[in-house]
């Protein structure tokens, strides 16, 4: 298996739901990122776990929660979002730790879009 | 922390001709410098990268080119093809100690079209 695979790949939600977003490899890769990213913009980090444990929050506002369930999984949970929120998250992982370099591996990612 | 600057923002070619795109970055420590395909509504893939004790990778029709003197790396594409039509971005990887260290940084993207 050489995906990283995002669930649900479209999302609407209003400003008071919570919903998460899931993301899973199964390439033994050491470190698992979020990435936040507008209509015709790069990608934005917003967090990045290394062996599980959170290492960078790039000041994320606490309506995204990430987390890291285990060494595969990795969740972005969402509460009381904005419409400027509405973007396509992008999960992805690295075959070594965060601050070596390497390729990333990006999933198809999630459309959310904030009502 | 890093700024990466990248041109052009739109590149239209005809099928066969090459294109060239370019970064510029200003943190002399970084030290990957990976290029990323991303066709509408697809995920961002790699299609090549370079690290920063090399000058120049080839891989088929794909060539990246770094000069660390000048702090500039670029892409070159030869006889493009349609299905080449896509946003590339370029990106550096901070490699100092302290709030760059790993953090991948995008320039702003080019959207290649490759006339038929």
């Amino acid at each position: 298996d050489t995906e990283v695979t995002q669930t649900p790949k479209h999302l609407v939600m209003g400003m008071t739901n919570k919903k998460s977003l899931k993301c899973e490899q199964h390439m033994g890769h050491r470190a698992m990122y979020w990435y936040k990213q507008k209509a015709k913009k790069p990608p934005e980090l917003m967090f990045v776990y290394s062996y599980e444990k959170l290492s960078i929050n790039e000041s994320v506002p606490s309506r995204f929660s990430p987390e890291c369930p285990n060494s595969s999984l990795l969740n972005l949970h969402l509460h009381a979002l904005q419409p400027e929120d509405s973007a396509l998250y992008l999960c992805a992982s690295s075959r070594r730790d965060w601050d070596i370099v390497g390729e990333l591996f990006f999933g198809e990612g999630s459309r959310l879009t904030v009502l | 922390g890093e700024n990466v600057e990248q041109h052009p923002s739109t590149l239209s070619v005809q099928e066969g001709d090459s294109a060239v795109i370019k970064c510029t970055y200003s943190d002399s420590a970084s030290n990957y410098f990976p290029w990323y395909k991303q066709e509408l509504g697809k995920r961002p893939q790699l299609i090549i990268d370079i690290r920063s004790n090399v000058g120049e990778k080839k891989d088929q029709r794909i060539a990246v080119t770094l000069n660390k003197t000048a702090k500039h790396f670029s892409l070159h594409i030869t006889e493009t093809q349609p299905e080449d039509s896509a946003v590339y971005f370029c990106a550096a990887k901070g490699g100092e100690r302290g709030s760059t260290l790993g953090r991948l940084y995008f320039g702003r993207g080019t959207q290649l079209t490759v006339w038929p």
